[in-house]
């Protein structure tokens, strides 16, 4: 069964915390993206990578980075956590143009 | 850039009875994919249903159907026989047929409750 794995499930982090939300995929993957959900917004794209230590930045970038130094690992990374940071982060991988992906179960961060 | 929109935050349906959800979308490319994912409280997003814009035939999966209208840049989902676990939030998603395109452009959502 291909997997898209998050290492949190819940992460609770104080403001101005260096904050890592790590995502592992099996399926060798070349597109790996992370997305934000909040409630009435949807999903939106943070930043996304095609390849091993290329990225591209997504619709919101501020305040977030990313790195991906093996095809199967994509990490974001909140520099200086903030409040306005509390949100649902959805992981989620791809190959080049098929349809649709294979997402991770997402990590609920608060930050207090 | 395309934009996605679901006007209903919420729906309710009977049980067994049939629901529509309704996305319009905003683009001026003429070749894309457009596609309905389901997120239930366990958060794991699953695909319901994904339709090629150069298809003129509406995707259809089990109880699951789309009503695509290109030129009204609309595509709604129906949910015949709903049951108790269809009850899930619903996203409608967008993406570029273009060769360099790669990410999903989602709607705000629907929340949709079965009830028994």
């Amino acid at each position: 069964d291909v997997k898209v794995t998050q290492s949190s499930r819940y992460l609770v982090k104080r403001t101005g915390e260096k904050v890592f939300l790590e995502c592992v995929q099996d399926m060798d993957h070349e597109n790996m993206f992370w997305y934000r959900q909040d409630p009435g917004l949807g999903l939106r794209l943070i930043y996304f990578s095609y390849d091993v230590k290329m990225k591209e930045k997504g619709d919101i970038p501020e305040g977030y980075s990313v790195s991906r130094e093996k095809k199967e690992r994509f990490s974001l990374i909140l520099e200086s956590a903030s409040t306005n940071q509390t949100s649902m982060y959805l992981c989620a991988s791809s190959f080049p143009r098929v349809y649709g992906y294979t997402f991770g179960s997402g990590t609920r961060l608060t930050v207090v | 850039a395309q934009t996605v929109t679901q006007s209903q935050p919420e729906m309710s349906v009977q049980e067994a009875e049939t629901v529509t959800l309704s996305c319009t979308y905003d683009t001026s490319e003429s070749d894309y994919y457009l596609f309905w994912y389901k997120q239930p409280p366990s958060r794991q997003m699953i695909l319901v249903i994904r339709q090629e814009a150069y298809k003129q035939q509406n995707a259809t999966e089990n109880r699951f159907s789309v009503n695509f209208q290109k030129a009204a840049k609309s595509f709604s989902l129906k949910i015949s026989d709903s049951q108790l676990g269809d009850a899930a939030m619903y996203f409608c998603a967008y993406r570029s047929a273009l060769g360099s395109a790669r990410q999903l452009t989602f709607g705000s959502g629907t929340q949709l409750t079965v009830l028994p």
